[in-house]
């Protein structure tokens, strides 16, 4: 079982913003700013797409972006388009686990 | 460009082993810690080990240490994971990944599928 929590599912409609959320407790999330989040499609790879918080890798669009507040940290996606569609995990410095259980975001 | 290619995996009895391969190009190998996370079928990301610049420095999830060995040869850009005492909860895709630092992963490769079964 995972650390870090997250909503099983999320969902929004395209040009619709959703956010994800990731629930650690003091000694990860809250601990430590090196929270990141990942990207994957069916049977890829997953993707970087946001680290150390906010912080976006090369290639990532500004649509993502990440943010925290105390021992939840958020991805918002803005503007959804339907290649969003994938199950995204978090990760945190720190976290049993290091990684959350994914969220299948799902673009109506 | 970054490229990470695993090799290695396959179908594999109860109590086996299998040795993982992972060979890295497009970055300078021997100045990165290195993970194996793994993914079994239909469930989350799992890390499982990873391993400092030199080799001199690795750590394991706790279902896997003692039987699985992470290992990197700096001369070849490769990394390894051997893997043994196989049990059917270890049936996943394993994929190697860099580690920028602090347990976060920027480069992927595209995995290698264990399945173990009798």
């Amino acid at each position: 079982q995972s650390a870090l929590t997250q909503p099983p599912s999320a969902s929004g409609s395209p040009g619709q913003s959703v956010a994800i959320s990731c629930t650690g407790i003091s000694s990860d999330v809250d601990g430590y700013n090196y929270v990141s989040w990942y990207q994957q499609h069916p049977g890829k790879a997953p993707r970087l797409m946001i680290y150390e918080v906010t912080k976006r890798p090369s290639g990532v669009p500004d649509r993502f972006s990440g943010s925290k507040s105390g021992n939840t940290a958020s991805l918002t996606v803005s503007g959804l388009q339907a290649e969003d569609e994938a199950d995204y995990y978090c990760s945190s410095y720190g976290a049993s686990g290091l990684f959350g259980g994914g969220t299948k975001l799902t673009v109506l | 460009e970054v490229q990470l290619v695993e090799s290695g995996g396959g179908l594999v009895q109860p109590g086996g082993s299998l040795r993982l391969s992972c060979a890295a190009s497009g970055f300078t190998f021997r100045r990165f810690w290195l993970s194996w996370v793994r993914q079994a079928p239909g469930k989350g990301l799992e890390w499982v080990a990873n391993i400092n610049q030199d080799g001199s420095v690795k750590n394991y999830l706790d279902s896997v240490r003692g039987r699985f060995t992470v290992s990197r040869d700096n001369a070849k850009n490769s990394l390894y994971l051997q893997i043994s005492s196989l049990r059917a909860e270890d049936t996943a895709v394993y994929y190697c990944a860099t580690d920028k630092g602090f347990l976060t992963h920027d480069y992927w490769g595209q995995g290698t599928l264990v399945i173990v079964s009798p």
